[in-house]
């Protein structure tokens, strides 16, 4: 089955505690990338990947990291996360670059104390 | 400066009636249009997607949307809704730099 998996779906942790959420794909996907969605503000990029090795910010890489060592994979970095983190985070994938449908997980739910 | 715009937060509509969810753009260029939507607690699926052709796109469940150059606008609608449309759902837009900005979202009540 195509599909975006998330690891972990929820996540309570205290503020400065480094984690890293993990993303993978099985569908051979180019482009990979992160959004947050916050109440009222919709779903905002945080960063995304063209292919392995190339990453490139969104509209609010502040805080984040981000790796592409594999096709598949694209887990995002929290190095000190902060309470104004606290969001629910959505990997996306998709052929080719930012102008094909994209296909999402099912979100990671991250509380930061 | 490149966005997309969803002037309604929240939409009602009676099962049976036409649902029209509107979306507005500003884009340097020729836009990559997509609706997505949001069921509770799952990530957002695809409904359809403007690159080129057409200007009435259609897309999953019945869904289609009417792509206006000159309003700058993407609305998305259906002729018939039903409860199971009930949903979030939200309009995106795909820039030459590769990047997408997503609207907020529309919330969308279809009546009994």
């Amino acid at each position: 089955e195509a599909q975006v998996t998330q690891n972990p779906r929820y996540l309570i942790t205290v503020t400065g505690k480094k984690l890293t959420v993990t993303c993978s794909q099985n569908m051979n996907h180019e482009y990979m990338s992160w959004y947050r969605q916050d109440p009222g503000l919709g779903l905002r990029q945080i960063y995304y990947s063209m292919n392995v090795e190339v990453t490139d910010k969104g509209d609010v890489p502040e805080g984040y990291k981000v790796s592409r060592k594999e096709k598949r994979n694209f887990p995002l970095i929290l190095e000190s996360p902060s309470p104004n983190q606290t969001s629910l985070y959505f990997c996306a994938s998709s052929f080719g670059r930012g102008n094909q449908p994209q296909h999402f997980g099912d979100g990671t739910r991250l509380s930061i104390l | 400066a490149q966005s997309v715009a969803q002037p309604e937060d929240q939409v009602n509509v009676a099962e049976g009636n036409p649902l029209t969810v509107k979306c507005t753009y500003s884009v340097s260029g020729n836009p990559y249009l997509f609706w997505y939507v949001q069921y509770p607690n799952r990530g957002l699926q695809f409904l359809l997607k403007y690159i080129t052709g057409d200007n009435l796109v259609k897309g999953s469940y019945g869904f289609e949307a009417e792509f206006n150059k000159s309003q700058t606008s993407f609305h998305l609608k259906k002729p018939s809704a039903l409860v199971s449309d009930s949903a979030l759902y939200f309009c995106a837009l795909g820039r030459r730099d590769d990047k997408i900005i997503f609207g907020k979202g529309t919330r969308l009540h279809i009546l009994p």
